[in-house]
């Protein structure tokens, strides 16, 4: 079995400033890794996935994780943030059936402050 | 294309009221899931279906049932409609031999139980 845990559910940062938004996961075999982004009254975006390549990954609009196999986390971070980042992120594991289940962390709301 | 569409996108409904939610893909995906997603938690797993004629219970699957009798619908029904279940329900559906992340969301139906 597998599971995530998003460390903060609300994080507020100022236009300008960096974004760490903090994720740790649980699993019994190598996992592939997923951040999405959902704006308010929208789907799910896919922002950038990890899957036993690069341990940094770089996804969309300047989003980049790094995979720690020795901490379990897959931090999300943004160097600068931008008051359209504000949204829901969940971290998601998948699971190894040919299914392949998709495991959602509880979710952090990003709010950017001007 | 239209992708996933989800009919309806809002119902409020009584307790003890029955209704089926519809999922349509036009992308001839075999796998297709339902969730739900409810504040502070997350999507999770309600059923889901890996083709045509088969379905199987996800995380949540008490008080759902589900079908796939054509490939491109998966229908979600409540038999007798809790206040538990008032959440946002989103549809995704995936290619075979294709990676967890690769799931296209629909845009959620919103319901509301009283």
């Amino acid at each position: 079995a597998q599971s995530v845990t998003q460390l903060d559910s609300h994080v507020s940062v100022s236009e300008g400033t960096p974004v760490l938004l903090r994720c740790n996961y649980s699993s019994s075999y190598s996992p592939s890794l997923f951040w999405y982004v959902q704006h308010p009254n929208k789907g799910l975006q896919l922002l950038l996935k990890y899957t036993s390549a690069a341990t940094l990954v770089k996804g969309i609009n300047g989003f980049e994780a790094e995979f720690k196999k020795s901490e379990t986390s897959f931090h999300l971070t943004k160097p600068s943030a931008h008051m359209s980042d504000a949204a829901e992120y969940f971290c998601v594991v998948s699971g190894a059936g040919s299914a392949r289940q998709l495991t959602f962390g509880s979710g952090t709301q990003l709010t950017v402050l001007p | 294309n239209a992708g996933v569409t989800q009919t309806p996108k809002f119902r409020v409904l009584k307790t003890g009221q029955s209704m089926t939610l519809l999922c349509a893909q036009d992308m001839n995906h075999e796998y297709m899931y339902w969730y739900r997603q409810d504040p502070g938690m997350g999507l999770r797993l309600i059923h889901y279906s890996v083709g045509e004629g088969t379905t199987a219970k996800g995380e949540v699957p008490d008080g759902y049932n589900v079908s796939r009798l054509k490939k491109q619908n998966f229908l979600l029904g409540l038999e007798s409609a809790a206040p538990s279940q008032t959440s946002v329900y989103f549809c995704a559906s995936r290619p075979p031999g294709t990676s967890a992340y690769e799931q296209y969301f629909g845009p959620g139906t919103r319901l509301t139980v009283t």
